[in-house]
This record gives C-alpha cells, sequence and structure tokens, in this order.
C-alpha cells in the first residue's frame, strides 16, 4: 500500500527549514528517501531502519517512528539544490521477518527553493 | 564508472505496436529493477530481479508486460500490443543484493504510445 507523503509541495526561501513527512497504514522495517531532480532520475538519499535515525546527506536529516509508521524528512538552511522532489520510500516484511526486498513510493513532495 | 544505461531515451509508437526498453546495470551490481513514473499513479516497480532471476512481478500491470534478464549486464522490458494508457517514463535501476535499498537509476525512457 502506497504511503502517504504531506505537504504535496513546499514553496521556502533560501536559508528556510522545510519538514517532509511520510506515513503508512501498515507496519514498517524501514524507510527510504530518495530526490529527483526535474527531468532526471530518482537519487538515493538516506534509509532509516526500525529504532534508528541516521542523517545521511547535506544538511538533511531524518526520522523514523516506528510505532507511528511515519517518518519524517527535514531540511534545514535550504540551499537552490534542494529543490526537487522527494519520495519516501517503504519496505515491508513478512511475519518471519524476512524482507520483501522492494520499496512502495509515495506520491512525492516538491519542493521549490527560490533565492 | 558508467552509471545505469538505458534505451531509448525517448520512444515514440502507435497504439498496437511493440515497445522494447533496455537496461544495463551498473557492473558489479545483482539487483535490477524496473519502475515506472506517470503523474497519477507516481513511481511504481513492476519487476524486480536478483542474480538475473525475477522475483517478484507482482506490479507488472498486465499480460502484455514482460520483462527478461538474460544475463548479468543486460535487461529488457517489452510491451506488446503497446497501449496510450502505458505512456510514462520507465526507469530502470540497479543496486548491490546486501544493499538492495541503495538502487541506483538509469536516466529513464520516455514512451509515449498514441
Amino acid at each position: 500500500q502506497q504511503p502517504v507523503q504531506s505537504p504535496q509541495a513546499v514553496i521556502l526561501r533560501e536559508g528556510e527549514d522545510a519538514v517532509i513527512n511520510c506515513s503508512s497504514s501498515k507496519a514498517l522495517y524501514s524507510v527510504h528517501w530518495y530526490r529527483q531532480k526535474h527531468g532526471e532520475a530518482p537519487v538515493f538519499l538516506m534509509i532509516l531502519l526500525k529504532g534508528g535515525e541516521q542523517k545521511g546527506h547535506e544538511k538533511i536529516s531524518a526520522s523514523f517512528n516506528e510505532k507511528k509508521q511515519q517518518s519524517s524528512l527535514y531540511l534545514t538552511a535550504s540551499q537552490l539544490s534542494y529543490s526537487g522532489t522527494y519520495f519516501c520510500g517503504t519496505e515491508m516484511r513478512n511475519a518471519g521477518g524476512t524482507s520483501y526486498g522492494k520499496l512502495t513510493f509515495g506520491q512525492g513532495t516538491i519542493l521549490t527553493v527560490h533565492p | 564508472d558508467a552509471g545505469v544505461i538505458q534505451s531509448p531515451r525517448h520512444e515514440v509508437t502507435e497504439m498496437g505496436q511493440e515497445v522494447t526498453l533496455r537496461c544495463k546495470p551498473i557492473s558489479g551490481h545483482n539487483s535490477l529493477f524496473w519502475y515506472r513514473q506517470t503523474m497519477m499513479r507516481g513511481l511504481e516497480l513492476l519487476i524486480y530481479f536478483n542474480n538475473n532471476v525475477p522475483i517478484d512481478d507482482s506490479g507488472m500491470p498486465e499480460d502484455r508486460f514482460s520483462a527478461k534478464m538474460p544475463n548479468a549486464s543486460f535487461s529488457t522490458l517489452k510491451i506488446q500490443p503497446s497501449e496510450p494508457r502505458d505512456s510514462a517514463v520507465y526507469f530502470c535501476a540497479s543496486s548491490l543484493l546486501s544493499r538492495w535499498y541503495e538502487q541506483y537509476f538509469g536516466p529513464g525512457t520516455r514512451l509515449t504510445v498514441t
């Protein structure tokens, strides 16, 4: 089932902060964040595992609350290069703990940073 | 090192025609994924392979879609016959099986079916 991202779009000025949320109605094992610039392919940013929080990229960090089945991506002191569409991808596992080995992506959040 | 290579980059075809999309994964990667991206449905996983073996094709929309991976360096996604609703950007991505989540995407093939 596709995770839900919010907001759908964010407009910022350089230096401002933003938070992008990703939530699922199903139990998650991990959450993955990707960024896609216009006309380009998605690029992996970071992975968050159950019980962990990981900073992966520049001034971009994220958290994962497995009880709430939610993840948030934090962009601080935004730069023009942060503009793009951010996708969360969620991983589920079966009852035996085996990964399905695939991601289900949210609809994306369009982030626009202006000078 | 070269990234994931996809061809063609753009394809325009008429309804009913056969379309074949090609992908060369990053050398050494042993997992390969085919995605489709549309405005309406977002980024959807169609099928993925581990060590050239199809693992999950539950995302393949219909029997008109088929994918093969004859060796570690080449994969195809075929649509036959194509329909206008197949118009989308098709991405191929590859990864190491041990880090399957860190996927490297190709530039995509923009398919337009008229």
